[in-house]
């Protein structure tokens, strides 16, 4: 079985673009989450998806976005980028909600520059 | 709120010697804790997990961890250390009932050297 996949991994943006991330899930999984991890702040929760919909949401400003599709794949989004917004991005996958198991992609980094 | 305190940031072992990698977690109702290794340029993989079953918990790759309530506690160990066991290790928690948020720890890297 196919493990979460993440695109694209390696990302080079300027401040004040967008950028678009994407996930594909474990085939079965309906809950997918996104995590942001950097040398100082560590691993932080952006958002949680199942079945569409936004279950949980970290403390990020507006600017991070994301959406989940029928099929549960995901997209996250940050508009108007900062500095310090270089990071890992990372999804994880699982099969249900309200579940520690997560299985993770190996993550988008975006650099900004 | 929630908070996990990994003690140590680095800890360094012979390869074939003992690992301890400490984790304390705030006190909550009925915690599940989570041990998750990350090897350079990739993504985390769970470890084990405590939900609330037995106190000792057995893993992957001969990892085991022990769930002590009363030192709110929950330290990684591994009687032999291996070469491929170098990685960082997050300590993290839930609550169980909630939005599967997990809380990570700051991360411990292991450094094992022959």
């Amino acid at each position: 079985k196919a493990g979460v996949t993440q695109t694209p991994r390696y990302l080079i943006k300027t401040r004040g673009q967008q950028v678009t991330l994407s996930c594909s899930p474990i085939s079965g999984h309906r809950s997918v989450s996104w995590y942001q991890q950097t040398p100082g702040q560590g691993l932080q929760f952006l958002f949680e998806y199942f079945s569409e919909t936004q279950r949980n949401k970290g403390n990020f400003p507006g600017r991070f976005s994301g959406r989940q599709f029928s099929n549960s794949r995901s997209e996250m989004n940050v508009s108007t980028l900062e500095l310090g917004d270089s990071a890992l991005y990372l999804c994880a996958s699982s099969l249900e909600y309200d579940t520690g198991e997560l299985f993770f992609g190996e993550g988008s980094r975006l650099t900004v520059l | 709120a929630q908070s996990v305190t990994q003690l140590d940031s680095h800890v360094s072992v012979s390869e074939g010697t003992p690992v301890l990698l400490r984790c304390n977690y705030s006190s909550s109702y009925s915690p599940s804790l989570f041990w998750y290794v990350q090897h350079p340029n990739k993504g985390l993989q769970l470890l084990l997990k405590y939900t609330s079953a037995a106190t000792l918990v057995k893993g992957i790759n001969g990892f085991e961890a022990e769930f002590k309530k009363s030192e709110t506690s929950f330290h990684l160990t591994k009687p032999s250390a291996h070469m491929s066991d170098a990685a960082e290790y997050f300590c993290a928690q839930i609550n169980t009932g909630t939005a599967s948020k997990l809380t990570f720890g700051t991360g411990t890297r292991l450094q094992v050297t022959l």
